[in-house]
């Protein structure tokens, strides 16, 4: 069975450009999660997908932050404008979602993010 | 809010010796699930083993092992007979079905493994 797939795995940009990340989740997964992982630091929860619609983007900065799941299956998350504080490992995860007991997370390789 | 705390930010094991990696959390939820996930220098966050909060035994899965104590919200990890490829960041995590089950993770602890 295939993982979580994403891309870039790396990405550096200069400050003020804009960025996006790719994440493809585990096939049947009707949950999507985007994590924002600081160097040193457990990662944090950004947004949270149940099929196409928002289930918690609370801790999404949306003056520069945006994300979608068309179709409920991949999704996109941009940056724009960039800044150096958004330096971090951006994480994907998938999971079969609610209703399904313990709704065990999968994540993907991630992306390093470097704004210079 | 739900909290999860790593109280060691580093430990150190001789291979084939047990180590374990304490977590503790707070939640006034009653229905919630805790993990622990491996993190090597790859940045792949493996699932390690998992817990129902409802279950009083605790998980169990080849080498990793989990001590549950629900009353002290705690729940640590035993890794026994460690090996090389154990060594990683390790992570504890809490998720509430009331919240979506999204996951708080604590801030981690590096295991270098010893041979």
């Amino acid at each position: 069975e295939a993982g979580v797939a994403q891309s870039p795995r790396y990405k550096i940009i200069e400050k003020r450009q804009s960025v996006a990340f790719w994440c493809n989740p585990i096939s049947g997964h009707a949950t999507l999660y985007w994590y924002q992982q600081i160097l040193g630091q457990g990662p944090k929860l950004l947004i949270q997908f149940q099929n196409n619609g928002v289930v918690d983007d609370s801790q999404l900065p949306k003056d520069r932050f945006s994300a979608e799941r068309l179709k409920g299956v991949d999704s996109t998350l941009k940056i724009q404008p960039a800044k150096l504080e958004d330096s971090a490992v951006y994480l994907c995860a998938s999971s079969l979602g609610f209703g399904t007991g313990i709704d065990t997370q999968y994540f993907g390789p991630g992306t390093r993010l470097t704004v210079l | 809010a739900q909290t999860v705390t790593q109280s060691q930010p580093e430990m150190s094991v001789q291979e084939a010796e047990t180590v374990t990696l304490s977590c503790t959390y707070d939640t006034s939820e009653s229905d919630y699930y805790l993990f622990w996930y491996k993190q090597p220098p790859s940045r792949q966050m493996i699932l390690v083993i998992r817990q129902e909060a409802y279950k009083q035994q605790n998980a169990t899965e080849n080498r990793f092992s989990v001590n549950f104590q629900k009353a002290a919200k705690s729940f640590s990890l035993k890794i026994s007979d460690s090996q090389l490829g154990d060594a990683a960041m390790y992570f504890c995590a809490c998720s509430l079905m009331e919240y979506g089950n999204k996951l708080v993770f604590g801030a981690g602890t590096i295991l270098r493994v010893k041979s």
